[in-house]
C-alpha cells in the first residue's frame, strides 16, 4: 500500500499568517492527491484534487501544488474557519490511503 | 439536497454483527461509484471498502476482507455495509462517501459504530 507522510502533525498560527502542509508519497502518484479538511465533530470536505484542482465554492487562499512523491496544501492568509485537521489522500490505486493528518490551531 | 446519511450503528459485542445503511438524495446515486471510509475516535481517516455503480467491482482494506461485505439497492438509492465477526478495533465512525475518479466529493455526517464487551 501507498504511504503518505504528512508534515508537520500540528502547528500553531495566527490570523493572516501563511502555513504550508506537505504530503508524501512512498511511491510515485502522479497527480492522484486530494486535500481535505475536517473541523471538529464533522465530516471531511473536500478542498482539492488532483493535486492541485480547486473544488467549486473552496475560497482561493487555499492551493494545491506538487506531483509524483511530493505535495504542499498552502494556505495564503489564514482564516478564523480554517482552524481544522488537514488530510491528504492518494486515488492512484488501492488500497486508497490518507495522510495521518495535520492539525492547524490558533496561536 | 444533495446528502448521505448514514445509520445502523450502535454498540455491539466482539464477534458481533451490524449492517450500516448510507441513504443518498439529490443525486443519482445509481450512476456512481461509493465508499466507505472509517475515522477510530480521535484518530485519523481510513478507507474501508469501494463499490462501482452497477457493484461489478468491489475493493476492500486488509484489515476487513473477508469480514465487510459492501452492497447497495439502486431502486432505493441505498449503499449497505455488512460488518460480521467484529473486533474492538472496528470501533469508529463509518462514512459513507460519493467516489468521483476514487477520492471523495460528497460524505454522509457518519454514524459510530462502538465494538466493546
Amino acid at each position: 500500500a501507498i504511504q503518505l507522510t504528512q508534515s508537520p502533525s500540528s502547528l500553531s498560527a495566527s490570523i493572516g499568517d501563511r502555513v504550508n502542509i506537505t504530503c508524501r508519497a512512498s511511491q510515485d502518484i502522479r497527480t492522484d492527491l486530494a486535500w481535505f479538511h475536517q473541523k471538529a465533530g464533522m465530516a471531511p470536505k473536500l478542498l482539492i484534487s488532483d493535486a492541485s484542482t480547486l473544488q467549486s465554492g473552496v475560497p482561493s487562499r487555499f492551493t494545491g501544488s506538487g506531483s509524483g512523491t511530493d505535495f504542499t496544501l498552502t494556505i495564503s492568509s489564514l482564516q478564523p474557519e480554517d482552524f481544522a485537521t488537514y488530510y491528504c489522500q492518494q486515488f492512484d490505486n488501492f488500497p486508497l490511503t490518507f495522510g495521518a493528518g495535520t492539525k492547524v490551531e490558533i496561536k | 439536497q444533495v446528502q448521505l446519511v448514514e445509520s445502523g450503528g450502535g454498540v455491539v459485542q466482539p464477534g458481533g454483527s451490524l449492517r450500516l445503511s448510507c441513504a443518498a438524495s439529490g443525486f443519482a446515486f445509481g450512476y456512481y461509484a461509493m465508499h466507505w471510509v472509517r475515522q477510530p475516535p480521535g484518530k485519523g481517516l481510513e478507507w474501508v471498502a469501494f463499490m462501482r455503480f452497477d457493484g461489478s467491482e468491489k475493493f476492500y482494506a486488509d484489515s476487513v476482507k473477508g469480514r465487510f461485505t459492501i452492497s447497495r439497492d439502486n431502486s432505493k438509492n441505498t449503499l449497505y455495509l455488512q460488518m460480521n465477526s467484529l473486533k474492538t478495533e472496528d470501533t469508529a465512525v463509518y462514512y459513507c462517501a460519493k467516489d468521483h475518479h476514487w477520492y471523495f466529493d460528497l460524505w454522509g455526517r457518519g454514524t459510530l459504530v462502538t465494538v466493546s464487551s
